[in-house]
């Protein structure tokens, strides 16, 4: 079935270096991906999107990187701040039943020390 | 407001209660989902609205879950005859788009249900 998971559930990284969160994906079929951001008692906020024909999309201070031999996705946050810690999810559109939604992993938190 | 809104913030239900989660979207937005999110864990799909139509609710744990969204804006989950395994987050979202470019949800700050 389709699923979306990630390789660590904590991650611990010192202020000012950079951040990898990484992701595998099973529904090779999948052609839209997107990285939220969830903090302590909030929603989910949106960060940054990919589509399945891009391998590489930048932000500010993010990208998303995106590998489709090997059904990867990982999103890299330059200069870490204190105010990225939180748990950050992946999610792959689905479309089933004539219907798209997404369909999240279990998330990595990312911890921020000074 | 901008967001989306959801209330109540908190909900304690006593097990067997019935229970009722507000939605207000994001003014506009044709797509409104709903999910459930259990602690530690990523939200879970329950049911997806395109304007006043629930189109999609093949992820409804069970027939006790109910949800309506009668004028295409405001939107309500109901729960009946709560259950303890039913204590999670219940987000809301809402989308401007339809289609596959839906994934960029915008997500309320969920109503915690606790049922004791």
């Amino acid at each position: 079935g389709e699923s979306v998971g990630l390789h660590l559930p904590t991650l611990s990284v010192q202020e000012g270096d950079n951040s990898i969160i990484n992701c595998a994906y099973s529904n090779s079929a999948s052609d839209y991906f997107i990285w939220y951001k969830q903090e302590s008692g909030k929603g989910p906020q949106f960060i940054i999107d990919i589509r399945s024909n891009m391998d590489k999309r930048q932000g500010q201070r993010v990208t998303v990187l995106l590998n489709k031999t090997v059904k990867h996705l990982s999103l890299q946050i330059a200069a870490t701040q204190p105010g990225d810690s939180a748990v950050y999810f992946c999610a792959e559109n689905s479309f089933s039943g004539g219907y798209n939604k997404l369909i999240f992993g279990a998330g990595t938190r990312l911890a921020v020390h000074p | 407001g901008a967001g989306v809104s959801q209330s109540p913030r908190y909900k304690v239900a006593k097990r067997g209660q019935d229970v009722a989660l507000r939605c207000d979207p994001i003014s506009g937005h044709v797509s409104l989902f709903w999910y459930q999110q259990a602690l530690g864990q990523g939200p879970e799909f329950l049911t997806y609205f395109q304007n006043e139509a629930q189109l999609d609710k093949s992820g409804l744990p069970s027939d006790r879950f109910f949800a309506e969204r009668p004028e295409g804006s405001v939107s309500t989950l109901k729960i009946q005859r709560t259950q303890q395994e039913d204590s999670a987050v219940y987000l809301c979202a809402s989308s401007g788009r339809t289609g596959t470019g839906v994934g960029k949800l915008f997500f309320g700050s969920g109503t915690q249900l606790s049922v004791l």
